[in-house]
C-alpha cells in the first residue's frame, strides 16, 4: 500500500515562493515505475494537473506555470516537492502529491492534499 | 491543451436510480481517459481508468464507456455513499487536464 503525505507552511504572502514536501512510503521514487507528480485544486473549483518528477529527476510542467514552478526529487528520504515562487491569490488552493502509473498515467495514488493560502 | 467537457454539472437523482455522466473531449483521446470520485473535503480516488477499466475494490455498480472523445461514466443503482463530485482526466496528451466536475445530490 503506497502512501503519500503532504508537508509545508498552510500560509504564504504574495509575491513570496511557495514550498511542500510529499512523503512517499510503499514505493521507491528512484524507480522507473511511477511518475511522481503534484495536482492543485483551488477552494470550490475543479483540479489543475501541475508537473512531474520521474526517474532520474526527469520533470515535466505544465506550459502555464513553467516559468514559475520546480519538482525536485531527495531519493535518500524518498521524497518529492514543488516549488511556485511568485504567488498571488490565485495560487490559493489543495495541493496534492500523488503517482501515476508510467504505463498508464492515470492517478492511481492521491495524497490527502494540504490547504495553502496565499494573503498578506 | 485538451479541454474536458463534463455535463451536467449537477444532478440529482433517487437512490436506486441509473446515473449518467458525460465527459467531451476537444480532440480524440483514444482510451485514455480516468474517472474520479471526491467526497467532501477528502482527496479524489480513482473509479474507471483507460476508460472502462474497473479500479481494484471499487463497487460494480460504477462503469464507464466510450472512446476517441465521448466518454460516460454510469452509476447503474445510486446509492446515498454515492454523494460527491466526479472528474474526468484526459492522459493522452501533456499536459493532463481534468473536466470542472458533476456534482452528485441524493434526491
Amino acid at each position: 500500500q503506497v502512501q503519500l503525505q503532504e508537508s509545508g507552511p498552510g500560509l504564504v504572502k504574495p509575491s513570496q515562493t511557495l514550498s511542500l514536501t510529499c512523503s512517499v512510503s510503499g514505493a521507491s521514487i528512484s524507480s522507473g515505475d511511477f511518475y511522481w507528480t503534484w495536482i492543485r485544486q483551488p477552494p470550490g473549483k475543479g483540479l489543475e494537473w501541475l508537473g512531474y518528477t520521474y526517474f532520474r529527476g526527469t520533470t515535466y510542467y505544465n506550459p502555464s506555470l513553467e516559468s514559475r514552478l520546480t519538482i525536485s526529487q531527495d531519493t535518500p528520504k524518498n521524497q518529492f516537492s514543488l516549488r511556485l515562487t511568485s504567488v498571488t491569490a490565485a495560487d490559493t488552493a489543495v495541493y496534492y502529491c500523488a503517482k501515476e502509473p508510467y504505463l498508464d498515467p492515470y492517478v492511481e495514488d492521491w495524497g490527502q492534499g494540504t490547504l495553502v493560502t496565499v494573503s498578506s | 491543451d485538451i479541454q474536458l467537457t463534463q455535463s451536467p454539472s449537477t444532478l440529482s437523482a433517487f437512490v436506486g436510480d441509473r446515473v449518467t455522466i458525460t465527459c467531451r473531449a476537444s480532440q480524440s483521446i483514444s482510451w485514455s481517459l480516468a474517472w474520479y470520485q471526491q467526497k467532501p473535503g477528502k482527496a479524489p480516488k480513482v473509479l474507471i481508468y483507460k476508460a472502462s477499466r474497473l479500479e481494484s475494490f471499487v463497487p460494480g455498480r460504477f462503469s464507464g464507456s466510450g472512446s476517441g472523445t465521448e466518454f460516460t461514466l454510469t452509476i447503474s443503482s445510486l446509492q446515498p455513499d454515492d454523494l460527491a463530485t466526479y472528474h474526468c482526466q484526459q492522459y493522452k496528451s501533456f499536459p493532463w487536464t481534468f473536466g470542472q466536475g458533476t456534482h452528485v445530490e441524493i434526491k
